[in-house]
């Protein structure tokens, strides 16, 4: 199994700020995907960004982005203008060729009002 | 996108006894489902991927005669807790990825043994 790191236990960011959780994975494959998801109270998964690590430009969505290194292993999410809704657990996610998904430990995120 | 129900909810069950939970893709025929384990503050683990109409793939240090799994339709999947034990009380998540590699997950399943 593929393996994926979190390094932040919980991160912090005060309303309408800006925030980048991080995550690095390690893989033999070329072809695979990236994902983060969002895991509030309700324990329901929620899909914020995808990559695909074919492509060199970063994704983005609204106010998520991510910084994908694929060389280094790397793929980070940005939040920009924080919102007390942002506030939930958020997980790394890491998909081979065989759909098959495997997941950081995870970050929990706080915003201050 | 595809929606996905899990049934039930939450249970709570005596050691010993049995429990299947239900995963049902109501919108999209899936020929694989995964089940996923989570503890309390900790990470989904994928348990075993299910295959419509085969025996489901196990992963490493998954029980296959304590979770078994039957994914009899397109649209149904079971996870049956065999002999339940309090250890096995945890989070149950299962998912359907889509033709076009998106990922969704059911609401999950507070699985309770005293």
């Amino acid at each position: 199994a593929q393996t994926v790191t979190q390094s932040q236990p919980e991160m912090s960011v005060q309303e309408a700020e800006t925030v980048t959780l991080s995550c690095t994975y390690d893989t033999s494959e070329s072809d695979y995907y990236l994902f983060w998801y969002k895991q509030p109270p309700s324990r329901q998964m929620i899909l914020v960004i995808r990559q695909e690590a074919y492509k060199q430009q970063n994704a983005t969505e609204n106010r998520f982005s991510v910084n994908f290194q694929k060389a280094a292993k790397s793929f980070s999410l940005k939040i920009s203008d924080s919102q007390l809704g942002d506030a939930a657990m958020y997980f790394c996610a890491y998909r081979n060729t065989g759909n098959q998904f495997y997941f950081g430990t995870g970050t929990s995120l706080t915003v201050i009002p | 996108g595809a929606v996905v129900s899990q049934h039930p909810s939450w249970v709570i069950c005596k050691s010993g006894t049995s429990v299947k939970i239900e995963c049902r893709s109501l919108d999209f025929q899936a020929t694989t489902m995964f089940w996923y384990r989570q503890f309390p503050k900790q990470s989904l683990m994928l348990m075993a991927t299910s295959n419509e109409g085969s025996k489901a793939t196990y992963e490493q240090g998954v029980e296959k005669d304590k979770f078994l799994i039957n994914h009899a339709s397109l649209t149904l999947s079971t996870l049956t807790v065999t002999s339940a034990h309090p250890e096995d009380s945890s989070f149950y998540i299962c998912s359907v990825v889509t033709s076009w590699h998106e990922q969704f997950f059911g609401p999950g399943t507070r699985l309770t043994v005293l």
